[in-house]
């Protein structure tokens, strides 16, 4: 199972970039970078998922070197709203196996006004 | 949009009781999952569901807990004789097929064990 290293929080203001890395050194060739956001008293949400290079949605977008061995989770001008738990996940999709998509401490994002 | 819903948002039991767990995955979903976070800890598998059985579990999920789709859209967490360490939120998510490409999570329960 690639383990998972992130900050534990950060700070940033309202309508600044914010880039969360995550390390995972023992990425297997076929594990791909999930990255999911949680509120207090929330579920976890879907944010992007990416294998290598740069995946962009309308929430954010996920930069992975060549070497994927670590990831950056990219959040454009950020709100008072995106205040939330960050979590970085690294696992093959295509197992099916949810066990191995383990959730670690996760970032605390907390954006100042 | 879709969503998974879950029932009660709030279950208080005292050590010992047995407590159902209940959740309205996204309707179309095949494959279905319970997580637990204990307050403050980090978010943890504790089993998968498909075609009405058992597809994997974590170490956590002992013969404490069971799984159950009694019909077609309602997936059930129990737990027996709780404890106090099982005092927890509860998520529920599911995914359309197999490929773990983007789990949706319910809302929660949050157990408290008393």
């Amino acid at each position: 199972l690639a383990k998972t290293t992130q900050p534990i929080s950060m700070d940033s203001y309202e309508g600044q970039e914010v880039n969360i890395t995550c390390s995972h050194n023992n990425i297997a060739t076929n594990d791909y970078i999930t990255w999911y956001q949680q509120f207090p008293s929330q579920g976890p949400r879907f944010i992007i998922q990416g294998y290598k290079t740069k995946v962009t949605n309308e929430v954010a977008s996920l930069f992975i070197p060549a070497d994927r061995k670590s990831s950056t989770l990219s959040l454009p001008r950020v709100s008072l709203s995106d205040t939330a738990v960050y979590y970085c996940l690294v696992g093959d999709p295509s197992s099916g196996s949810a066990r191995q998509l383990t959730f670690g401490s996760g970032t605390q994002l907390t954006v100042l006004p | 949009e879709p969503e998974v819903t879950q029932t009660p948002s709030h279950q208080v039991t005292q050590m010992g009781q047995e407590v159902i767990l209940r959740c309205v995955p996204i309707s179309n979903h095949l494959y279905f999952y319970w997580y637990r976070q204990i307050l403050g800890q980090k978010v943890e598998f504790l089993v998968s569901f498909y075609n009405n059985e058992i597809s994997e579990k974590s170490e956590i999920f002992d013969d404490q807990f069971s799984v159950e789709r009694p019909d077609g859209s309602n997936f059930t967490l129990k737990i027996r004789s709780t404890k106090l360490e099982d005092s927890a939120m509860y998520f529920c998510a599911s995914v359309l097929r197999g490929t773990l490409i983007e789990q949706y999570f319910g809302p929660g329960t949050r157990l408290t064990v008393t």
